[in-house]
Formats: C-alpha cells, structure tokens, sequence
C-alpha cells in the first residue's frame, strides 16, 4: 500500500529536550516537506526537500532541522523543543517538486510543556 | 513570497451546490491545488490547476484565472460526509508550497 508514514503519532515532552520525528514514504517520491498546523489556521511549510542531500527552508523553519540521507527518509529534528512548538506536524511527499498531489502522512501531535 | 485567501466558513444543504472562492498572492506562483481534511485527519488531495479553465473529477470541479489570480472549488450534489475543511494551497516549482487558512464547510440536512 501507498503510504506515508510517521512516528511517533502523539508525542508529549518537555522544554529543551531533543526529539525526532520520522517520515517515510513507499512511493519514490523526489519531493518532501514538513508542516505545521495551528488551530484555525492552514498548513505551514517548514522544510522541503527536492531530493536526497537537498534541502530548503519552507516560511517557519526557526527551530527545526531536518536531513534527506536516503529517498524515503525525511526525519524531523527539533534540538530543543520549545512550547510555541506544540502543534499538529504533517509529512507530505510528492512525484517532481511538490506542487501537484502531495501525499500526506497521519500527522504528530506533539505538545511541548 | 505567497499568500492566498479564502472563506473562512460556509454552509449549505445536502443536495445543493457550493463554491469555496481562493485568491492569491504569489511569485513564481505554479499552480493551485485544492485538500480536504477531516478533522484531526491527514489532508488528501482533490484537484489542481496548472492552466486556467475547470478541470472536472466527478462531485468536485476545480478553476483557475491566472490573469485574476483567482481559483475557487466546486462541489456538487453535496453529501453529509463533505464536511470538512478545504484548503487552497499554491506551490511553486521550486518546491516552495503555501496554503490557505483553510474554509471549512458543514453540510446541514
């Protein structure tokens, strides 16, 4: 089955304490990102990756970091985790640069406290 | 950079039909894709336009004017389950993608 995955899907920490969140994805894709999603509002980018070893900032990358090694990979790290960053995060991969269907993951619910 | 807008809420009867209007503001502006997402659920993709005109699939219609900057969703003969909310969302071909705040509809019987 096509799919994204992520893991862990509920995620609770404290301020400081350094966590990854994983992404793969079984379809090839070239194209990643990561996004975050407040209440009320949309989807926003953090980080995208065209392909392996290539990476950009999306419009809120502040805080985060992120790595293509392989294809299917695109972990998400945050070094140290702030409370402004609980939020809802979604992986999302795509064939060519991502502006078509984006395939997303079932979303990380982390809450920094 | 990009930003697009559109409603925040609308509602209608199941049966009719309902347009979410999305207007953008955009560089290297590439195309507009349209998501549905259910709540606490994954964005899934419905439509996107490349060129202007309608591009058609099944209950759900998708527009574009690149001249207006201006797209809109249409979703026909409505159901109960097409609540949700639905975003617009502009990429570029460089990989930079925005969404919209997200409209949401409820669909009352």
């Amino acid at each position: 089955e096509a799919q994204v995955t992520q893991n862990p899907r509920y995620l609770i920490t404290v301020t400081g304490k350094k966590l990854t969140v994983t992404c793969s994805q079984n379809m090839n894709h070239e194209y990643m990102s990561w996004y975050r999603q407040d209440p009320g509002l949309g989807l926003r980018q953090i980080y995208y990756s065209m392909n392996v070893e290539v990476t950009d900032k999306g419009d809120v990358p502040e805080g985060y970091k992120v790595s293509r090694k392989e294809k299917r990979n695109f972990p998400l790290i945050l070094e140290s985790p702030s409370p402004n960053q609980t939020s809802l995060y979604f992986c999302a991969s795509s064939f060519g640069t991502g502006e078509v269907e984006q395939y997303f993951g079932p979303g990380t619910r982390l809450t920094v406290t | 950079g990009q930003s697009l807008e559109q409603p925040s809420e609308v509602t209608a009867v199941e049966g009719a039909i309902v347009q979410i209007n999305c207007t953008y503001q955009t560089s290297g502006f590439y195309g507009l894709s349209w998501y549905q997402q259910h709540d606490g659920g994954a964005p899934t993709f419905l439509s996107y336009n490349a060129l202007d005109g309608l591009e058609e699939t099944g209950r759900f219609s998708s527009f574009l004017s690149r001249s207006d900057s201006y797209g809109y969703l249409l979703l026909q003969e409505l159901q109960m389950k097409d609540s949700a909310s639905y975003f617009c969302a502009g990429g570029t071909n460089a990989g930079k993608s925005t969404f919209g705040d997200g409209t949401t509809l409820t669909v009352k019987p």
